[in-house]
């Protein structure tokens, strides 16, 4: 049990499609954080809450619109996606303001877009 | 801007074997260093860290210690075992007050141990 916890483990959605992923984290951390994992490439930040504010958009594409509703979930919407966007989606957490710590990994989203 | 580079794999060895896995890094100021480590199917799991130049961080018999002077965080371990089977990844984290961790990830290292 690692303390966050993503749902669901594995999706399959086409291109037309809208979903969401959904983060729980137990830690009591205020900062969360998406990651994408494709094969082949390092773990690539995509979306950095704070406080339940985004602090960070590292230049990911529109069709992906993270939510954070509080401190303890984080979404991934997700629409009119395109197949290089297959991936393992990892969401993490963080104490906030402490930034030489660690982050706690869930353990992923397997995204499939047919 | 921070970045880490870490030895290509995969990398296969025998029970029992010796491991190093390299890890350099640049980054501005003095960051965290750790090593992850993901089993198939699973997310990543924190397996070592260090916070300052000299620390050795150890866990699982993995060790690594923080050198400033290279830049490096090799990770090490005496004696492999088949269950330490995974990808392993070296990654630091700058220092940022307000908004919590980010870490830059090395690309990843595949291990696997033979019986």
């Amino acid at each position: 049990e690692t303390g966050v916890t993503q749902t669901p483990r594995h999706l399959v959605m086409g291109m037309t499609n809208k979903k969401s992923l959904k983060c729980e984290q137990h830690l009591g951390h205020n900062a969360m954080y998406w990651y994408k994992q494709s094969a082949k490439k390092p773990l690539e930040l995509m979306f950095v809450y704070s406080l339940e504010e985004r602090v960070e958009n590292n230049s990911v594409p529109s069709r992906f619109s993270p939510e954070c509703p509080n401190s303890s979930h984080l979404f991934l919407h997700l629409h009119t996606l395109q197949p290089e966007d297959s991936a393992l989606y990892l969401c993490a957490s963080s104490p906030q303001g402490t930034g030489n710590t660690e982050a706690f990994f869930g353990q992923g989203t397997r995204l499939t877009v047919v | 801007g921070n970045s880490v580079t870490q030895m290509e794999g995969p990398v296969t060895l025998s029970e029992e074997a010796f491991l190093t896995i390299n890890c350099t890094y640049t980054a501005t100021g003095y960051p965290s260093l750790f090593w992850y480590v993901q089993y198939p199917g699973e997310g990543l799991q924190l397996l070592l860290k260090a916070t300052k130049a000299d620390d050795k961080g150890s866990n699982k018999g993995f060790e690594a210690t923080y050198r400033k002077e290279t830049t490096s965080f090799h990770l090490e371990k005496g004696s492999v075992q088949v269950s330490d089977s995974a990808v392993y990844f070296c990654a630091l984290s700058g220092l940022r007050e307000t908004s919590g961790s980010r870490l830059t990830f090395g690309e990843g290292t595949q291990l696997t141990v033979n019986p």
